[in-house]
């Protein structure tokens, strides 16, 4: 099994702040994935990202791979009470961390 | 069109009670996907389904724990004297094909609690 590590496990921030949440491994991934869960519901794919060094934006997020492709970012801009949930990281053979909640308070 | 939907949303059961909970994915969709999240984890792999294929159930924690899948659609994850740490919400997910880049649909979950 490929682990997949993300930090922080909890954010806590206000409307407006720029934040980053991380997610690594010891292991090569060919693809990784970001969802992200609201309370009550299943997680919705954010973004798949397959290049080493990729980067891919989707408005205010910013998602980027590794070089070596062990390790992912997402970086959020002016972030926004919408953007509250948890934010999973995939990786191939159906492994997901643990995640990362985000609450933004207006 | 619809989505991925699970049944029920909700389930209390006592421990030693045999419990089935069901999924219907989108229509196409040839792979299935059922996952556990406990309170502070993240999705844990049970089992999934690939066209005609012999499922992957490597993920399953007990042989207290069976799928099926009946003519390609229709799922029941079936858990059999359930214990108290079968508590978690079970999801489903289905997506086209059972290819490590493809999108994944989750339905809103089942939570389980044995008491």
């Amino acid at each position: 099994t490929q682990l997949l590590e993300q930090s922080p496990q909890f954010l806590s921030i206000q409307e407006g702040e720029n934040l980053t949440v991380y997610c690594n491994s010891s292991s090569v991934f060919s693809s990784l994935q970001w969802y992200r869960q609201e309370p009550g519901e299943g997680p919705v794919l954010l973004v798949t990202v397959v290049t080493g060094g990729e980067v891919k934006k989707l408005k205010r997020l910013t998602f980027q791979f590794g070089d070596a492709r062990k390790d992912s970012s997402l970086h959020i801009t002016a972030a926004q009470p919408g953007d509250t949930g948890l934010y999973l990281c995939s990786g191939y053979a159906l492994n997901f961390g643990k995640g990362t909640s985000l609450l933004v308070t207006p | 069109g619809a989505g991925v939907s699970q049944s029920p949303s909700n389930k209390v059961t006592e421990k030693g009670k045999d419990v089935e909970l069901r999924c219907d994915p989108i229509s196409g969709h040839t792979a299935l996907y059922w996952y556990r999240q406990s309170l502070g984890q993240g999705l844990e792999f049970l089992i999934y389904f690939q066209g005609n294929s012999a499922p992957d159930k490597s993920g399953l924690p007990s042989d207290r724990f069976s799928a099926e899948r009946t003519g390609g659609s229709v799922s029941t994850l079936t858990i059999q004297r359930t214990q108290q740490e079968d508590s978690a919400v079970y999801l489903c997910a289905s997506s086209f094909q059972a290819s490590h880049t493809d999108t994944q649909y989750f339905g809103p979950g089942t939570r389980l609690t044995v008491l």
